[in-house]
């Protein structure tokens, strides 16, 4: 199984701040990952697909960068609405896995 | 209306059973290949199993084969997920996702169904 290991596991920040979220694959996964955003008590929903295109509808202050081994989520400049629960999957080989999820906490 | 509406949770003793269900609405059920994610309390996602299309293949989580079948019905536009053998490590939301091949991503999802195995 490839192992996603999603780091760190939460940060605090300030509205307006860049953030950086890292994913890493135990072996090369192309660009077969994708980024999602989960709230408190809701299901997730889709940002960016194959590494770095942006779902419609996502605010364009969200990318994501990478290939390969390594991958990025940035949110240029952090807003009230984005405080939530990261994870990145990889659909590469099955099973499909997840990473462990980044918290972003207000600062 | 484009929906996912899972069914099905509940309380079940360790080795009970218990069978999802996963209406689907809105969009062509019989062209996508479906998916099932699960969410232990307070913990990350996880993926379950996933079935092609028109249902001929199927694949698991090494966690769950021998016990869990995901099956549908693109007449009843209707995924289902036949979970047996239940450990109390399976409590979890359990999510219906649809997942676009061309787009590579799950552009769908449920509002989710809580197992809870316990005795």
């Amino acid at each position: 199984d490839i192992q996603m290991t999603q780091s760190p596991s939460s940060l605090s920040a300030s509205v307006g701040d860049r953030v950086t979220i890292t994913c890493r694959a135990s072996q090369g996964i192309r660009n077969d990952l994708g980024w999602y955003q989960q709230k408190p008590g809701k299901a997730p929903k889709r940002l960016i697909s194959a590494a770095s295109t942006l779902q419609s509808g996502v605010p364009s202050r969200f990318s994501g960068s990478g290939s390969g081994t390594e991958f990025t989520l940035t949110i240029s400049s952090l807003q009230p609405e984005d405080f939530a629960t990261y994870y990145c999957l990889q659909h590469n080989s099955y099973p499909l896995t997840f990473g462990g999820g980044t918290k972003v906490e207000i600062k | 209306e484009v929906q996912l509406v899972e069914s099905g949770g509940g309380l079940v003793q360790p080795g009970g059973s218990l069978r999802l269900s996963c209406a689907a609405s809105g969009f062509t059920f019989s062209s996508y290949w479906m998916s099932w994610v699960r969410q232990a309390p307070g913990k990350g996602l996880e993926w379950v199993a996933n079935i092609k299309p028109d249902g001929s293949e199927k694949n698991y989580v090494d966690s769950v084969k021998g016990r869990f079948t995901i099956s549908r019905d693109n007449v009843k536009t209707s995924l289902y997920l036949q979970m047996s053998s239940l450990r109390a490590e399976d409590t979890a939301v359990y999510y219906c996702a649809k997942w676009v091949q061309l787009e590579s991503t799950f552009d769908m999802w449920g509002q989710g169904t809580l197992v809870t195995v316990s005795s």
